[in-house]
C-alpha cells in the first residue's frame, strides 16, 4: 500500500544552519505531496505542498521539490531559526483520494 | 475567520465506556476528516465526511464511528473503549476538493484508564 518514510529524529541544529529532512514515498498513480508542521500543544499546520512531478512548494523559507524519479520530497531551509523548532510531517494524498498518509514525523530542535 | 474547534480538549474515560468527540469546521468547509495520533503508530486516518456522507474510511474497527451534520459539524464516537484507544484525536476541515489543504484543530487528548 501507499506509505511515507521520513528520516528519524530528533534533528538538532544551531540557529542559521541549513536544514534537510528527507522524505520518500511509495504510491501508485500520481499522489499529491505535503509537509505539515506541528508546534507543541497544537494541531498540524500545512507548510507547503506540491501536486505534480517537478513542482516546488515553498513557504516561510522552506522548500520541497516533488521528484517522481526518486520518489522523494525532501524539506529544505537555508537558515533555520529557534522558532522553527517543531515536529515536521511529510504526507501524501493518494490519487483520487480524500485522505492523507503521514510519515512518522521528524522533531527539529534549533538551539540559539 | 475562526479555525477548527474541537471539544473537549481533554477526556479521561474508563475501559468499556464510550466517548463522543466534537469538531466544528471552518465556516464554508464541507469536508471533515478525523485522525488518531499516538507515539507508536503516528498519525492514522480514521474517516472523512463530505456533505453528511462518509467518503473514505481508514482501517479501524467498527467501534470507531462518526457522523456529520447538515451544518458540517462532525462527531466521532468510540464505543467499548480500550487502553490502546488513548491518543490525540485530530479533526481537520477543508473545502473538500481534491488536494484542498486540510486545516487541523488542536485535538482532543483521550486517556483511557
Amino acid at each position: 500500500g501507499d506509505s511515507v518514510t521520513q528520516m528519524e529524529g530528533p534533528v538538532t541544529l544551531s540557529e542559521e544552519a541549513c536544514l534537510t529532512i528527507n522524505c520518500t514515498y511509495t504510491a501508485t498513480g500520481y499522489p499529491s505531496l505535503f509537509w505539515y508542521v506541528q508546534y507543541p500543544g497544537e494541531g498540524l499546520q500545512l507548510l507547503l505542498k506540491a501536486t505534480k512531478a517537478d513542482d516546488k512548494g515553498s513557504n516561510k523559507g522552506f522548500e520541497a521539490t516533488y521528484r517522481k524519479e526518486t520518489t522523494s520530497f525532501h524539506l529544505e531551509k537555508g537558515s533555520v531559526q529557534v522558532s522553527d523548532s517543531a515536529v515536521y510531517f511529510c504526507a501524501l494524498s493518494p490519487d483520487s483520494s480524500y485522505k492523507l498518509i503521514f510519515g512518522s514525523g521528524t522533531r527539529l530542535l534549533v538551539r540559539p | 475567520k475562526a479555525g477548527v474547534t474541537q471539544t473537549p480538549r481533554y477526556l479521561i474515560k474508563t475501559r468499556g465506556q464510550q466517548v463522543t468527540l466534537s469538531c466544528s469546521p471552518i465556516s464554508g468547509h464541507r469536508s471533515v476528516s478525523w485522525y488518531q495520533q499516538t507515539p507508536g503508530q503516528g498519525l492514522q486516518f480514521l474517516f472523512e465526511y463530505f456533505s453528511e456522507t462518509q467518503r473514505n474510511k481508514g482501517n479501524f474497527p467498527g467501534r470507531f464511528s462518526g457522523r456529520q451534520f447538515s451544518n458540517s459539524r462532525s462527531e466521532m464516537n468510540v464505543s467499548t473503549l480500550e487502553l490502546g484507544d488513548s491518543a490525540l484525536y485530530l479533526c481537520a476541515s477543508s473545502l473538500g476538493q481534491q488536494n484542498s489543504p486540510l486545516h487541523f484543530g488542536n485535538g482532543t487528548r483521550l486517556t483511557v484508564t
